[in-house]
């Protein structure tokens, strides 16, 4: 079945460090990937999206990459803040499928 | 502001009961969305209406029941509460392709 998992499931950075959060997709057939960050006590709010015709795309601080050949997505953050200090999660859409299939989420602390 | 709305925010109540979370959206999207959220953080669709219509129903026990009276409002009923229905419920809107935008959730406790 399709699923989506991510590596660590948790991610402990410095201030002003740069971090990755990874992500496996097992869906072949997924073409549109995207990041969302949950804060405490909020629902997930969008980051960044890329579709499978692209292999990275940047958005401010942050860049997902995606490599189809081992279906796997990453989400680097630049110069962290403690604002990033949340939840993680990636998903993935099947092609023509209407729904998005989430990861069980990375909680990434920056410690100051 | 334009935002996606969800109330009760908290929801406490006795196994049994029936209760209704509601959702509305005002950002003008075509699509609306409900999530629950267990408590391992896990992320998962239930159900989607576009236009009114539904057109995702993932396996979910019958006592859970979306109605959507217009396409700025999706609400969810559920039926006889059990304790496995303890979680946190999302809605959340997106115009047909786009990202999905969240409300703040509905976080449900089943005593």
């Amino acid at each position: 079945g399709e699923s989506v998992g991510l590596h660590l499931p948790t991610l402990s950075v410095q201030e002003g460090d740069n971090s990755i959060i990874n992500c496996a997709y097992s869906n072949s057939a997924s073409d549109y990937f995207i990041w969302y960050k949950q804060e405490s006590g909020k629902g997930p709010q969008f980051i960044i999206d890329i579709r499978s015709n692209m292999d990275k795309r940047q958005g401010q601080r942050v860049t997902v990459l995606l490599n189809k050949t081992v279906k796997h997505l990453s989400l680097q953050i630049a110069a962290t803040q403690p604002g990033d200090s949340a939840v993680y999660f990636c998903a993935d859409r099947g092609w023509g499928a209407q729904k998005l299939v989430f990861g069980q989420g990375t909680r990434l602390t920056i410690n100051p | 502001d334009t935002a996606v709305s969800q109330t009760p925010k908290y929801l406490v109540t006795q196994m049994g009961n029936d209760k209704s979370i509601k959702c509305e959206q005002n950002l003008g999207h075509d699509t609306m969305y409900w999530y629950k959220q267990d408590s391992k953080k896990f992320l998962k669709i239930m159900f989607s209406y576009n236009n009114k219509e539904l057109i995702i129903n993932e396996t979910v026990p019958n006592r859970f029941s979306p109605k959507s009276p217009d396409k700025a409002h999706l609400n969810l009923h559920i039926n006889s509460l059990e304790l496995g229905d303890s979680a946190v419920y999302f809605c959340a809107s997106s115009q047909t392709g786009q990202p999905q935008h969240f409300g703040d959730g509905t976080r449900l406790s089943i005593l």
